[in-house]
């Protein structure tokens, strides 16, 4: 079973400085058909899960360029450039029907 | 409005039972899997159950098969999540999510609440 382990668990970041949040899992996420369906959600506190990145690097409409996604295999990144209020949250990486634990992002 | 709504959380017994509603609209819903999330009070994320396009197919994790059903009704856009056999372990807000493929969840509900308590 793929098991996603996310660090750090908890970021405290300062308003304006990057971050970056790693997932690796236990096993490749390649798929059979070549791609590798590694999602990242973004939680709000009191929101429902909205998700920012699939298969790795691609962005949903209306998420910020300051968010992007990165790598292969069994490792990949989520890295925010420049960190607002606004991204305070849990961010979950995923892969089918597995989550990782979760990264808080609070502000310093 | 593309937008999936869930109903029928509740606080209920242990053993007890309940059956979660989400009703999609603005989308074509008969062409996707969709799937419950739950997420217990203070922690992450959780898969619970998945059903094909036409119902064809319904998977689930281990903790809750044999207990909860999933199903859908492609004719009312409608989503269900019949639980029985309700545990303290269960008590969640549970989530309908849209899952375009292996689980890449682009549209979520609100959620809705369930407790499992005496």
């Amino acid at each position: 079973d793929v098991v996603l382990t996310q660090s750090p668990l908890s970021l405290p970041v300062t308003l304006g400085q990057p971050a970056s949040i790693s997932c690796r899992s236990s096993q490749s996420l390649v798929k059979s058909d070549g791609n590798t369906y590694l999602n990242w959600f973004q939680q709000r506190p009191g929101q429902s899960p909205r998700r920012l990145i699939y298969k790795v690097s691609d962005r949903d409409s209306g998420v910020p360029d300051r968010f992007s996604g990165s790598g292969s295999g069994t490792d990949f990144t989520l890295k925010i450039s420049r960190v607002e209020a606004e991204d305070v949250g849990v961010y979950y990486c995923s892969q089918g029907s597995h989550f990782g634990q979760g990264t808080r992002l609070e502000i310093k | 409005e593309v937008q999936l709504v869930e109903s029928g959380g509740d606080l209920v017994q242990p053993g007890g039972s309940l059956r979660l509603s989400c009703a999609a609209s603005g989308f074509s819903f008969n062409t996707y899997w969709m799937d419950w999330v739950r997420q217990a009070p203070g922690k992450g994320l959780e898969w619970v159950a998945s059903i094909k396009e036409d119902g064809s197919r319904q998977d689930y994790m281990d903790s809750v098969r044999g207990r909860f059903t999933i199903s859908r009704d492609n004719a009312k856009n409608s989503l269900y999540l019949q639980m029985n056999s309700l545990r303290a372990e269960d008590t969640a807000m549970y989530y309908c999510a849209r899952d375009p493929i292996y689980g890449a969840f682009d549209l979520w509900g609100q959620g809705t609440m369930v407790t499992v308590s005496s």
